[in-house]
């Protein structure tokens, strides 16, 4: 079935410094791949919708020069916190879909990453 | 404005038991509902889909309910095992929004032996 690779699992940065997380579509192509935030024993919020080759789309709220995403490639998109602060400690995921709901698969999110700013 | 709304508390039943979860929607018109499970600290997990002009679909030992009349979706899982316990979220992707997903709150499910 598809996959999708994201890394790191964790990662523990100053404040002030920029992290950056990939996500991979191991065995299809994503033209569209997106980008979500989950805090605490709260569910998963939207940031961003991510196109290749063309720039993302941000939901209503997210800073677009706080997290900076590329997706140059079909199998990969990238999202970098910039500027991290303890306040952007979270779980974030990203997900991308074989064909649209049309196809049954839904969508395949990667493992997440959890950051932490101190 | 628009809601999706699980029920905030665990829901704990015996193992064989069935669990049934809920999942109330508010001023959406959604072309799909999905059902997801999510373990601790891992990303969701995609179960089944339903579309809005399906009543009823069933994998296995799941079966999920939609209808769009009373806007809501249940989802059951019948003989229920320890290894179901985690959170369930539904999720809604409008028609024309991009296919994006809107996630409910998500249910706790824990089965106990």
């Amino acid at each position: 079935g598809a996959v999708v690779s994201q890394h790191p699992s964790w990662v523990i940065c100053k404040s002030g410094t920029s992290v950056k997380i990939e996500c991979r579509s191991l065995d299809f192509q994503a033209t569209t791949m997106f980008w979500y935030r989950q805090f605490p024993k709260q569910s998963l919020m939207l940031m961003a919708t991510s196109n290749e080759g063309s720039k993302a789309t941000y939901e209503q709220g997210v800073e677009k020069d706080k997290f900076l995403i590329n997706h140059a490639s079909l199998t990969l998109s990238t999202l970098t916190v910039t500027s991290a602060h303890p306040e952007d400690s979270s779980f974030y995921i990203c997900s991308a879909s074989v064909g649209g709901s049309q196809a049954e698969y839904g969508y395949t999110f990667g493992s997440g990453t959890r950051l932490t700013v101190v | 404005s628009q809601k999706i709304e699980q029920n905030s508390e665990a829901l704990n039943i015996q193992e064989g038991k069935t669990a049934t979860l809920t999942c109330n929607y508010t001023n959406y018109s959604p072309a799909y509902l999905q059902w997801y499970r999510q373990d601790p600290g891992r990303g969701p997990v995609f179960l089944l889909l339903i579309r809005e002009n399906e009543k009823e679909k069933r994998k296995e030992r799941l079966k999920v309910t939609f209808d769009t009349t009373l806007k809501q979706s249940l989802f059951h899982i019948t003989a229920s095992q320890p290894a179901d316990s985690a959170t369930y979220l539904c999720a809604l992707e409008v028609t024309g929004g991009g296919n994006k997903l809107t996630f409910g709150t998500g249910t706790q499910l824990k089965v106990e032996l």
